[in-house]
């Protein structure tokens, strides 16, 4: 079974630029999350997509950011324009139940390491 | 606001010792609490999830507690090894207002083992 996979690994961009970030999460999960990690903070929740529906954009930043699923199988998170504070690595989750359980855990994909210059 | 903290920051052991770390959290009301593993580079390994009715759970070499009513939850390594090397994460997975499931993570414990 392939696991959640991101893209780009890097990415390297200029204040004020646009980046798109790719997650592709396991087959036949349902559920997809993006949470971010900035330097010297915790990983925090940004949103929560049930199939290609918003379930929960709470931890979205500001209007800054875009995250579409369209068809309900990849999600894309858009940042556009990029700031400084934008720097950081942006990890993509599925899962097949809402809630994550012993036998149905959230598995993570390697996460994309944004830098913002 | 639920808040998850992790102590220590960085633990640095030799091979063979058994080690704890310690997560704790400010409010009482979650769904249930896991614990993930981290190396350099790399996304997050789930290890033990325990659910909010449980008080531990265990997988090889690896036993985590839960006291939810003091906002605990400890992992238990032993007989460390070198390959034990990572960060570990603690979560607490809440039900936000929309029904969705979040995790609530601490800033983690950098494990090395030296052999």
């Amino acid at each position: 079974e392939a696991g959640v996979t991101q893209f780009p690994s890097h990415s390297v961009i200029e204040k004020g630029q646009t980046v798109t970030l790719r997650c592709d999460p396991i087959s036949g999960h349902d559920n997809l999350y993006w949470y971010r990690r900035v330097m010297g903070k915790e990983i925090k929740f940004l949103l929560h997509f049930v199939k290609e529906s918003k379930q929960d954009e709470s931890g979205m930043p500001n209007n800054r950011f875009l995250a579409e699923r369209t068809g309900g199988t990849y999600s894309t998170l858009k940042v556009q324009p990029a700031e400084l504070e934008d720097s950081g690595v942006y990890f993509c989750a599925s899962s097949f139940r809402t809630v994550p359980t012993y036998n149905s855990p959230l598995h993570f994909g390697n996460g994309t390491r944004l830098t913002v210059t | 606001k639920q808040e998850v903290t992790q102590i220590p920051a960085a633990l640095s052991v030799p091979e063979g010792e058994n080690l704890v770390l310690n997560c704790s959290f400010t409010d009482s009301a979650i769904y249930n609490l896991q614990w993930f593993r981290q190396d350099p580079g790399k996304g997050l390994t789930s290890l033990l999830l325990i659910q909010s009715s449980q008080r531990e759970q265990t997988s090889g070499r690896l036993n985590a507690s839960l006291d939810k009513s003091s906002g605990r939850s400890t992992l238990y390594i032993a007989a460390s090894q070198p390959g034990d090397s990572a960060t570990y994460l603690c979560a607490v997975t809440t039900i936000t207002q929309g029904g969705s499931e979040k995790l609530v993570f601490g800033k983690g414990t950098k494990l090395t083992v030296n052999p």
